[in-house]
């Protein structure tokens, strides 16, 4: 049984693109999380979905950012049009129920923005 | 300070000593949680305690918890060099949004051989 697994591991992006970020959760979840952990920092909660729905996004930035997690496929986090301040790290994180209690987390994407 | 605030922020023994770090915390929880991080690596779930528990082990792990203080306390005990690594603790709150995980800013855990 795999574990989250997330793609692309390391991204560059330049100023202005576009980043892609790809999770897809532990066979038989159907709860995933984002955090994003910048430099020197702890992880933050950016959003909770569950297939097909968006249960909180709470910690996304207002603009630019963006969650899904179609009812087939990885969910995807999607940044649009970077700045530097988007260098971080990404975990995804999925579960069976939406407790923190079976939160299992991915290897991250470590996104670089020059 | 914030949720789920550890310290030392960094701590540096020798191997076969033991190894403590602290987490303080504001709100009510449902739960807290220890992870370990490598360097540039994912998060390594460690061990959970739930509110009404007030110590539980794993391993060479002990964690604690005093809900009336708020703050847990995670020792490992005969560290070895392959202990080095950032450790966070993760609180749950209690109520309708007990699946989001805030994390301290961690303790830099370093074991010298």
């Amino acid at each position: 049984n795999a574990g989250v697994m997330q793609n692309p591991r390391h991204l560059v992006r330049r100023r202005g693109q576009e980043a892609r970020l790809r999770c897809s959760p532990m066979k038989g979840h159907s709860h995933v999380y984002w955090y994003r952990q910048l430099p020197e920092e702890g992880l933050k909660f950016m959003v909770y979905l569950q297939k097909e729905n968006i249960i909180d996004e709470s910690g996304m930035p207002k603009e630019r950012f963006s969650a899904e997690f179609p009812k087939e496929g990885p969910s995807i986090l999607r940044i649009q049009q970077v700045v530097r301040g988007d260098s971080a790290a990404y975990f995804c994180a999925s579960s069976s129920v939406g407790d923190s209690h079976e939160q299992f987390f991915g290897p991250g994407t470590r996104l670089t923005v020059l | 300070s914030q949720q789920g605030e550890e310290d030392p922020q960094a701590l540096s023994i020798q191997e076969g000593e033991n190894a403590t770090m602290n987490c303080s915390y504001k709100t009510s929880i449902n739960n807290l949680q220890w992870y370990r991080q490598n360097s540039g690596r994912g998060l390594v779930h460690l061990i959970l305690i739930r509110s009404n528990e007030r110590e539980k082990h794993s391993g060479r792990l002990r964690v604690t918890l005093d809900t009336s203080k708020k703050s847990s306390s995670l020792l490992i005990t005969a560290s070895r060099a392959a202990d080095t690594a950032s450790y966070f603790c993760a609180t749950a709150n209690s109520g309708g949004s007990n699946y989001k995980l805030t994390f301290g800013k961690g303790t830099l855990l370093t074991v010298n051989p």
